[in-house]
């Protein structure tokens, strides 16, 4: 596609359930990132992926964070038992080839847990 | 660990006054600094990359320079639509994260 589409661009959901963010990367673009903004503050990584490599699991911040990619197309984030804190905008990115090429971001998926 | 901090916070402009925008990173192994431009409510957008000390890069009323230690982001008779915020980061030796800065909040007021 044009750019990196993800969805949904809202979602509200209740303290203790589970959630998915979708991600579909630019045609072509090999590495693929998530990142968690919360109001007011920088972006926190999370996950990398580049090819059919294992990915980077380091900036998942608990166990109840998991994210998953096919190929090098869709990706998706999974939050379980959502917690107040994970209130925050998710955002994915890719990029053709990954490390030292720049990212692309999506529009974001604004998470309010309630 | 690694670093990249973005100076000044915040930057109010008169429309016409030049200023510029810093960002320094302490990290081992540059393998690439990138800036990007973020309006409210949306994702981040690419503007430049900068790999090596010397390099700049221009786009309209925007230069992007690079030293060992920091970069400038250059905004040359800015315009209202300027106002944003931009966001400064690098890759560095083998990780795959991209480290952010908290950005500079730019307005330029008419």
């Amino acid at each position: 596609g044009a750019g990196v589409s993800q969805s949904p661009s809202n979602k509200v959901t209740e303290k203790g359930k589970d959630v998915e963010l979708r991600c579909d990367p630019i045609s072509g673009h090999t590495a693929l990132y998530w990142y968690r903004q919360r109001l007011g503050q920088g972006l926190e990584f999370l996950i990398y992926f580049q090819g059919n490599s294992a990915p980077d699991k380091s900036g998942l911040p608990s166990d109840r964070f998991s994210a998953e990619r096919t190929g090098e197309s869709v990706s998706t984030l999974t939050i379980q038992r959502t917690q107040q804190e994970d209130s925050a905008v998710y955002l994915c990115a890719s990029s053709l080839v990954g490390r030292g090429t720049e990212a692309f971001f999506g529009q974001g998926t604004r998470l309010t847990v309630v | 660990e690694d670093q990249v901090t973005q100076s000044p916070e915040a930057l109010r402009l008169q429309e016409g006054e030049s200023s510029s925008l810093n960002c320094s990173y302490t990290v081992s192994g540059l393998r690439g600094l990138f800036w990007y431009r973020q309006d409210p409510g949306k994702g981040p957008e690419f503007l430049f990359t900068l790999y090596s000390a010397g390099e700049e890069k221009e786009k309209e009323r925007l230069k992007a320079t690079l030293t060992k230690k920091e970069s400038f982001l250059h905004i040359t008779a800015p315009k209202p639509e300027d106002s944003a915020t931009y966001l400064c980061a690098v890759q560095a030796g083998t990780g795959n994260q991209f480290y952010f800065g908290t950005g500079t909040s730019l307005t330029v007021i008419p």
